[in-house]
């Protein structure tokens, strides 16, 4: 079993819905929650960063972190074409000297 | 804030000969900067991490000889593909971590894709 587990999709949705993408993992000594996003042939991006359990909103992404099931979540509000990317997950624990574990990533297609 | 640069973006190269990218933080000091190597339509693979004024620490399967880095300031980090051939072709992606920010996270660069005939 993979640490970080993650739906590599891909998931196709409308313009304008709502979108929900997790990651489960199985190491509770993570701390550290990030979503990066990643379009074809480019860098990652960071972005929402997390830390501990809870919730953070920027914009029109909401970040979710629910350490006792051990699940995140990154939900995208009123999606558009442009949000078409590869959507990962990354985790870290306080003693990973920075380290990430990362997730497969997700994805997504918005369609117009 | 928070860039980082690679270069060159892409580079084609017979095979035997030798590679080197760059990766610099552009408006920040990392003293901890990561090497990633990633397949088509695959995540991240770690292959390194680079410590400025010290050695690099290489993951299980990756050939330190082979890959050699050097972290020689707090903004440069250096990855030379060795002897590259065909099955090195792959997008290497360096990240670097902005430690006075006080985060574990990671600014990456816009990876350099590298293709050996």
């Amino acid at each position: 079993q993979k640490e970080v587990e993650q739906d590599p999709g891909p998931l196709s949705v409308p313009e304008g819905a709502i979108v929900s993408l997790n990651c489960t993992y199985s190491n509770s000594a993570f701390q550290y929650f990030m979503w990066y996003r990643q379009y074809s042939r480019k860098g990652p991006e960071l972005l929402m960063y997390t830390y501990s359990s809870g919730n953070k909103e920027d914009g029109r992404f909401t970040a979710q972190v629910d350490k006792s099931s051990k699940y995140i979540s990154l939900f995208i509000r009123d999606s558009q074409p442009s949000d078409s990317a590869t959507y990962l997950c990354a985790m870290s624990d306080v003693d990973s000297n920075y380290q990430l574990i990362w997730g497969a990533g997700t994805k997504l297609i918005i369609k117009p | 804030g928070a860039v980082v640069s690679q270069h060159p973006s892409w580079v084609i190269c017979k095979s035997g000969t030798s590679v080197k990218i760059e990766c610099r933080s552009l408006d920040f000091q990392a003293t901890t900067m990561f090497w990633y190597r990633q397949f088509p339509k695959q995540s991240l693979m770690l292959m390194a991490t680079s410590n400025e004024g010290s050695k690099a620490t290489y993951e299980q399967g990756v050939e330190k000889d082979k890959f050699l880095i050097n972290h020689a300031s707090l903004t440069l980090s250096t990855l030379t593909v060795t002897s590259a051939h065909p099955e090195d072709s792959s997008f290497y992606i360096c990240s670097a971590v902005n430690q006075l920010a006080g985060t574990d996270s990671q600014y990456f660069g816009p990876g350099t894709r590298l293709t050996v005939l």
